[in-house]
């Protein structure tokens, strides 16, 4: 059976700072995996996907994410965050047609 | 429309009351799928359609719940009996079948069974 972990509940940084959500899965072959953010009442809207190809993606943004085979990762990066980015952040793997297993998020705020 | 719209926005019932949450997907949309979220969790799949038939209806949590898609593009999840531990936010999505891993969200209907 396919899992997600995200590891850190609730992350803060400062504006401008770097940021990385960590995410560990478990799948018995190359997974999907993505990144989604989540906003307070709205929906879920998708920053990035890996599906094959070069382990680095890029999304929207401004956020990347690197897929590590030998540590089973899929971590969401931003090299300076601002304001508008805080959220909750979900790190999904997709199996078969389309259904996927999500973490259960990161929260993040950001300190001006 | 432009994209997954769900309604209604938030229903308030009471236990052993029946409802029914709807999903108009993207148009040209095969596939749908309906997952419930609840409060501090992630997303939980619940059943996935391609076309008019439930091609995987594995994480429907018991036989109170039963979903629909009878023209392939419109979905209505029912909900009967409703209990506390029902109260989530149901969300829907919608993917083309060139692209069936690429999931476009809807804004999630808010239930709370008092």
């Amino acid at each position: 059976a396919q899992s997600v972990t995200q590891p850190d509940i609730h992350i803060t940084v400062s504006e401008g700072a770097s940021l990385e959500l960590r995410c560990n899965y478990s799948y018995g072959a190359t997974p999907y995996l993505f990144w989604y953010v989540q906003s307070p009442g709205q929906g879920l809207q998708l920053l990035l996907k890996y599906f094959s190809g070069d382990t680095l993606v890029q999304g929207i943004k401004g956020f990347e994410a690197e897929f590590k085979r030998s540590q089973s990762s899929f971590n969401l990066r931003k090299p300076s965050v601002h304001w508008s980015d805080a959220a909750e952040y979900f790190c999904a793997v997709g199996a078969n047609a389309g259904k996927s297993t999500f973490g259960d998020g990161t929260t993040l705020t950001v300190k001006p | 429309g432009a994209g997954v719209s769900q309604t209604p926005s938030n229903k308030v019932t009471e236990k052993g009351k029946y409802v029914e949450l709807r999903c108009d997907p993207i148009s040209g949309h095969t596939a749908l799928y309906w997952y419930r979220q609840s409060l501090g969790q992630g997303p939980e799949f619940l059943i996935y359609f391609q076309g008019t038939g439930a091609a995987d209806d594995s994480g429907l949590p018991n036989d109170r719940f039963f979903a629909v898609r009878p023209e392939g593009s419109v979905s209505t999840l029912k909900i009967q009996r409703t209990e506390r531990g029902d109260s989530a936010v149901y969300l829907c999505a919608s993917s083309s079948s060139g692209s069936l891993h690429e999931q476009f969200f809807g804004p999630g209907t808010r239930l709370t069974v008092l």
